[in-house]
């Protein structure tokens, strides 16, 4: 089945830098990911839709400017939390459909990546 | 009202039982219905994908859909401890690559040797 790439899979930064978050498709072609974030104990709310060689679309109250994300090819999408804040602390989880012709394989998450801005 | 209701139990039930696990939800342009199953710290992995109404079957696991209810379900025969997680349906309206998911809270499952 389709395999999703998140790195790294725990980051712990200062408050202030910067953080970067790979997701790769490793065995098929993604023109659309998804950035996710999963607060405790609750369900994972979409932050983005990151498409492949343009401007990702934001979900209302995600700040774009904190958040940026990159599209630059059909099996890499990155997530850079700018100016982390402990606020900011979370899981982020990446996904991508994977549709191959005809045949629809559904939505395919990464690991996740367990931030933690001290 | 949220799109997608789905209770967050926690649910409990005996190694052997028949669980069965339900979201609704008031959206009728959702075509594409799944359940996720996600561990303590790790990323959903998608169990059950489908289209439109109807029931699939894998292994253990059925999920069904009720359109004109507005309704899914996931029934999981003969439950083992290595089922106990965090069961995530979700939903989407969208054709070709896009289409985002919306999901239910969770429902919790811990299932007892």
């Amino acid at each position: 089945g389709a395999v999703v790439s998140q790195h790294p899979s725990r980051v712990i930064c200062k408050s202030g830098t910067s953080v970067k978050i790979e997701c790769r498709s490793l065995d098929f072609q993604a023109t659309t990911m998804f950035w996710y974030r999963q607060f405790p104990k609750q369900s994972l709310m979409l932050m983005a839709t990151s498409n492949e060689g343009s401007k990702a679309t934001y979900e209302q109250g995600v700040e774009k400017d904190k958040f940026l994300i990159n599209h630059a090819s059909l099996t890499l999408s990155t997530l850079t939390v700018t100016s982390a804040h402990p606020e900011d602390s979370s899981f982020y989880i990446c996904s991508a459909r994977d549709r191959q012709g005809l045949k629809d394989y559904g939505y395919t998450f990464g690991s996740g990546t367990r931030l933690t801005v001290v | 009202q949220k799109e997608v209701e789905q209770d967050p139990g926690p649910l409990s039930v005996p190694e052997g039982a028949i669980v069965s696990l339900n979201c609704t939800y008031s959206n009728s342009a959702f075509q594409y219905f799944m359940w996720y199953r996600q561990y303590s710290r790790k990323g959903p992995e998608l169990l059950m994908y489908t289209y439109s109404s109807g029931n699939k079957e894998d292994g253990r696991f059925t999920a069904q859909v009720d359109k004109s209810s507005k309704y899914i379900s996931l029934f999981i025969r003969d439950s083992q401890p290595s089922d106990s997680a965090t069961y995530l349906c979700a939903m989407s309206a969208g054709s070709g690559n896009t289409g985002k998911l919306i999901f239910g809270q969770g429902t919790t499952l811990q299932v007892k040797p």
